[in-house]
């Protein structure tokens, strides 16, 4: 099946400071999906990005499916930017339509 | 659009008794998916519905574990003879399937399970 890597898997940075997280993927991909997981589990979705570039306010996203690779950049961080970020990554085939998940990058914003 | 929702938010249960979880999807998406994260781990597929029809199954997904979606509405994950190593949190996501691609899915907030 399709591995998914993110990397660093640990980040502490100081308020406002500027970060990027970075997800490999093995195989050619027709979905990719960040999350960010909050303290209590809740997945959110930030962006549904098999391709291109995307931003919402402090956060963009950018993927080179070509190169098999995506990557997260968060500007100004915020204290409530703190939890898990996971990339998850699908590859529909006859009717395979199941999200692989990285292992996370675990971001810790510090006051 | 109020979003997945999950029933119950936590369970607390001894080894070797049966669990369900229910699961409402958000209400014009026709695809349900279960997955199963333990900590420090991403979330993994179980299985998934298309409407009323469990189209795939994980090796996960072990006999113990049965999952319906009778009226291709909400969904319900069953766990019998618990484990402990089944404790984890049980998460629910639901999308729109749209002819020629993929879609966006969106999770519900988990239901926590530990096994004593």
């Amino acid at each position: 099946g399709i591995q998914v890597e993110q990397s660093p898997p640990d980040l502490i940075l100081q308020e406002g400071a500027n970060s990027t997280l970075r997800c490999n993927f093995s195989d050619s991909v027709n979905n990719l999906q960040w999350f960010h997981q909050n303290p209590w589990g809740q997945l959110i979705n930030l962006f549904y990005i098999p391709s291109g570039t995307k931003q919402n306010g402090r956060l963009s996203a950018t993927t080179v499916a070509t190169e098999r690779y995506s990557l997260l950049y968060i500007s100004s961080s915020q204290t409530t930017d703190s939890g898990v970020y996971f990339c998850a990554v699908l590859r529909s085939n006859f009717g395979n339509e199941k999200l692989t998940f990285g292992t996370g990058t675990r971001l810790t914003i510090i006051p | 659009d109020t979003g997945v929702s999950q029933d119950p938010r936590h369970k607390i249960t001894k080894r070797g008794q049966n669990v369900t979880f229910r699961c409402d999807p958000i209400s014009e998406h026709n695809r349900l998916y279960w997955y199963r994260q333990t900590l420090g781990q991403g979330p993994e597929f179980l299985t998934y519905f298309q409407n009323e029809a469990q189209l795939e199954k994980s090796r996960l997904l072990s006999d113990r574990f049965s999952a319906e979606r009778p009226k291709g509405s909400f969904s319900t994950l069953e766990i019998q003879r618990t484990e402990q190593g089944d404790s984890a949190m049980y998460l629910c996501a639901s999308s729109l399937a749209t002819s020629g691609g993929t879609d966006t899915q969106y999770f519900g907030p988990g239901t926590r399970l530990t096994v004593l």
